[in-house]
């Protein structure tokens, strides 16, 4: 079935660096537009990154300041999110997503499927 | 832009439950909704359709009206307690509304 498992959470202190991993099934990368979000504890969803099935249109969050960087292997059917500078508000759970097929228009996916997310806490 | 939602509806069981999205105009017209239950990742419930909203669980439905988007359960079950996120696009970043934290009681 279609499945999408993250890992590479952690503890991690300010400033450090992690690189998130979300393993995909049951589908072919190659053939979807993908995302990461992020939920704070006890907060609403937020958008990280989005990444289109060859890369050609990649967005990330204004309020990132470019230290995020969405990324993907089609050939190992894996996405990932270099995370660098790190800063305790970055603590959160962070969803791997799968957005539209590609051949749609970008920039108007829904998201029809999660991982379970990985936690990441940055101390202070 | 945002996305604004209620904090909190009640609705009995059986009964029809109603949860509203306000926002521009144009984003409104391709809003998505999920469901995410305590401890659980989000579940998208009604998709973004280009013919307009499509409900991907049964009893779930959605409409749009000017800047308002309205997700509408169907007898409703205790099993739909949940918070209710609806999702648009703002030129090139997804936004997400505030959620909607839905009692059944």
């Amino acid at each position: 079935q279609v499945q999408l498992v993250e890992s590479g959470g952690g503890l991690v202190k300010a400033g450090g660096s992690l690189r998130l991993s979300c393993a995909a099934s049951g589908f072919a990368l190659s053939d979807y537009y993908m995302t990461w979000m992020r939920q704070a504890p006890g907060k609403g969803l937020e958008f990280v990154s989005y990444s289109t099935h060859d890369e050609n249109i990649i967005y990330h969050a204004v309020s990132l300041k470019g230290r995020f960087t969405i990324s993907r292997d089609n050939a190992r059917n894996s996405l990932y999110l270099q995370m660098n500078s790190l800063a305790a508000d970055d603590t959160a759970t962070y969803y791997c997503a799968r957005g539209s097929s590609r051949g749609q228009p970008p920039g108007y996916d829904s998201f029809d499927t999660w991982g379970r997310g990985t936690m990441v806490t940055v101390s202070s | 832009f945002e996305l604004t939602q209620p904090p909190s509806v009640s609705v009995s069981p059986g009964q029809t439950a109603s949860i509203s999205c306000s926002g521009d105009q144009s984003a409104i017209k391709y809003v998505s909704w999920y469901q995410q239950k305590p401890g659980q990742s989000p579940v998208l419930v009604v998709k973004h359709h280009w013919k307009g909203p499509s409900g991907i669980l049964e009893r779930f439905s959605g409409s749009n009206s000017g800047n308002t988007a309205t997700l509408t359960i169907s007898g409703t079950q205790t099993l739909d307690e949940a918070v209710y996120y609806c999702q648009a696009w703002d030129s090139r970043t997804v936004v997400f509304g505030g959620g909607t934290k839905l009692t059944v009681l």
